[in-house]
C-alpha cells in the first residue's frame, strides 16, 4: 500500500471548513483513498474514500487530484466535536486480499471556540 | 442495526497471563480484524478473518492468535503477555465490498 503524508496538527475555527491534507505520490492505480478520524479514546471512525472522483456524504468531502497524487478531506462546517486525530490510507481494495489498513500518524485536528 | 461492540471495556493481567478479548461483528459484516494501538500511535494491524479462516497477518508472534466464530463474532488470544502488550486493542468489522470498516470502542488491556 502507498504511503501517506499528513501535517501533524491542525487547528480550526468552529463553524469554519476545515480542510485537511494529505500526499499520496506513490499511489497506484487500484489503490483508493480512505479517510478515518479518532476521536480520543474511542475506535477509529470512517468517514469517505474515492478512488480518482470526488467524493461527498453527510460527514465531508473528499476533494482528489487529477494526477491522483494528493487528496484534501472537507469538513464543511466544523464543530467541537470534530476535534479528533485524521487518518488518510491508501489502500488496495481488490477483493479477496487481506485487506487490512495501515495507519500512519495522522492529523490531530482541533475545533477551536 | 447494532455497531461492533467489544468486552471488556477494561482489563488488568500480569506478566506471563494469558487474556481473551471479545468482539461482536456489525450485523451482516463477515470479515473482522483486529488492530493494537498503543499509547500516542495509530493502530497497527495484527490479523484479520474471513469465513472463519485467518486470511492475513501482520507483525505479531504467533502468542497473538484468533478465532471467529459462524455467527461472525471473534475472539483474539494473547498468551504469556509482556508489558508491551498493554495498549488498546480494536476490532473492525466490514462487508467483502469496498467500504470502510467499522471499528468497535477497544478493550484497554493493561499488563503489569
Amino acid at each position: 500500500d502507498a504511503k501517506t503524508t499528513q501535517p501533524p496538527s491542525m487547528d480550526c475555527a468552529e463553524g469554519r471548513a476545515a480542510n485537511l491534507p494529505c500526499n499520496h505520490s506513490t499511489i497506484s492505480g487500484n489503490e483508493y483513498v480512505y479517510w478515518y478520524r479518532q476521536i480520543h479514546s474511542q475506535g477509529p471512525q470512517y468517514i469517505i474514500h474515492g478512488l480518482k472522483n470526488n467524493e461527498t456524504n453527510e460527514m465531508a468531502s473528499l476533494i482528489i487530484t487529477e494526477d491522483r497524487k494528493s487528496s484534501t478531506l472537507i469538513l464543511p462546517h466544523a464543530t467541537l466535536r470534530d476535534t479528533a486525530v485524521y487518518y488518510c490510507i491508501v489502500r488496495d481494495s481488490l477483493s479477496g486480499s487481506a485487506r487490512q489498513l495501515t495507519f500512519g500518524s495522522g492529523t490531530q485536528l482541533t475545533v477551536l471556540p | 442495526e447494532t455497531g461492533v461492540t467489544q468486552s471488556p471495556t477494561h482489563l488488568i493481567k500480569t506478566r506471563g497471563q494469558q487474556v481473551t478479548l471479545r468482539c461482536s461483528s456489525q450485523s451482516g459484516h463477515n470479515t473482522v480484524s483486529w488492530y493494537q494501538q498503543a499509547l500516542g500511535q495509530g493502530p497497527q494491524f495484527i490479523f484479520q478473518y474471513y469465513r472463519e479462516e485467518e486470511n492475513g497477518r501482520g507483525n505479531f508472534p504467533p502468542r497473538f492468535s484468533g478465532l471467529q466464530f459462524p455467527n461472525y463474532s471473534s475472539e483474539l488470544n494473547v498468551n504469556a503477555l509482556e508489558l508491551d502488550d498493554s495498549a488498546l486493542y480494536l476490532c473492525a468489522s466490514r462487508t467483502g465490498g469496498r467500504e470502510g470498516q467499522f471499528f468497535g470502542p477497544g478493550t484497554r488491556l493493561t499488563v503489569l
